[in-house]
């Protein structure tokens, strides 16, 4: 049972252009969302994340979007740059009722992003 | 400070074979992970440690025993490794949600 669902194995994309990456859930106690970058031979970095209590979030060049009712997020890339290429993975989280993260991420299969120059 | 460290890097084993994969952090994390990851599956948590002296089976754990030795160290083993443990393994440790990896194990099991 894949809680964590991103349906696009590879996606790419002509540099200075807009990247979409996309994450489905199914598990409606998630409240904390999380998208990871990875490169070849690397662990995981973060990228950004968000809670449930907001439905978007900035940092720079990335934006991740929430919609609770879709049980859908997406990371967005602007401009899109050839050092993007990697591996994108999402996360997601729940936390306890005393505000304590149970710390446990369920991942999704990841995205191979393409930036052609 | 180097963060999450794994050892070792490499390593073949033979079906039946056991073996140790290292991990410390040096952030004073309280929470620690062991992760596989597989071709179109995505990481899988094998075992975490919410705390020193704790520990807690994930999605996968068959095959697998952990030991938290202290904060800092959290250990993997294989007691008799099959070929479906072939796969790139992953610490990570963390004090909230935000999890931080080493560079990953990648075992061969023949």
């Amino acid at each position: 049972d894949q809680q964590v669902k991103q349906n696009s194995p590879s996606l790419s994309v002509q540099e200075g252009r807009i990247s979409i990456l996309n994450c489905d859930y199914t598990n409606s106690m998630f409240d904390y969302f999380l998208w990871y970058k990875k490169y070849p031979a690397e662990g995981p970095t973060f990228l950004i994340s968000i809670s449930s209590i907001k439905d978007k979030n900035e940092d720079g060049r990335f934006t991740v979007f929430l919609n609770k009712s879709a049980k859908h997020l997406s990371l967005h890339i602007v401009p899109s740059q050839p050092g993007d290429s990697a591996v994108y993975f999402c996360a997601a989280s729940r936390w306890d009722a005393g505000g304590t993260s149970y710390g446990k991420l369920t991942f999704g299969q990841g995205t191979i992003l393409t930036v052609h120059p | 400070n180097a963060g999450v460290t794994q050892t070792p890097k490499f390593q073949v084993l033979k079906t039946g074979q056991s073996m140790t994969l290292q991990c410390a952090q040096d952030m004073n994390h309280n929470s620690m992970y062991w992760y596989r990851q597989d071709p179109g599956m995505g990481l899988r948590l094998i075992y975490y440690s919410a705390s020193e002296g704790t520990t807690d089976k994930g999605e996968v754990p068959n095959g697998y025993n952990v030991s938290r030795l202290n904060k800092r160290e959290f250990s993997l083993r294989l007691e008799s490794a099959a070929p479906s443990q072939t796969s790139v393994y992953f610490c990570a440790s963390s004090i909230a949600s935000e999890q931080f990896f080493g560079p990953g194990t990648r075992l061969t099991v023949l």
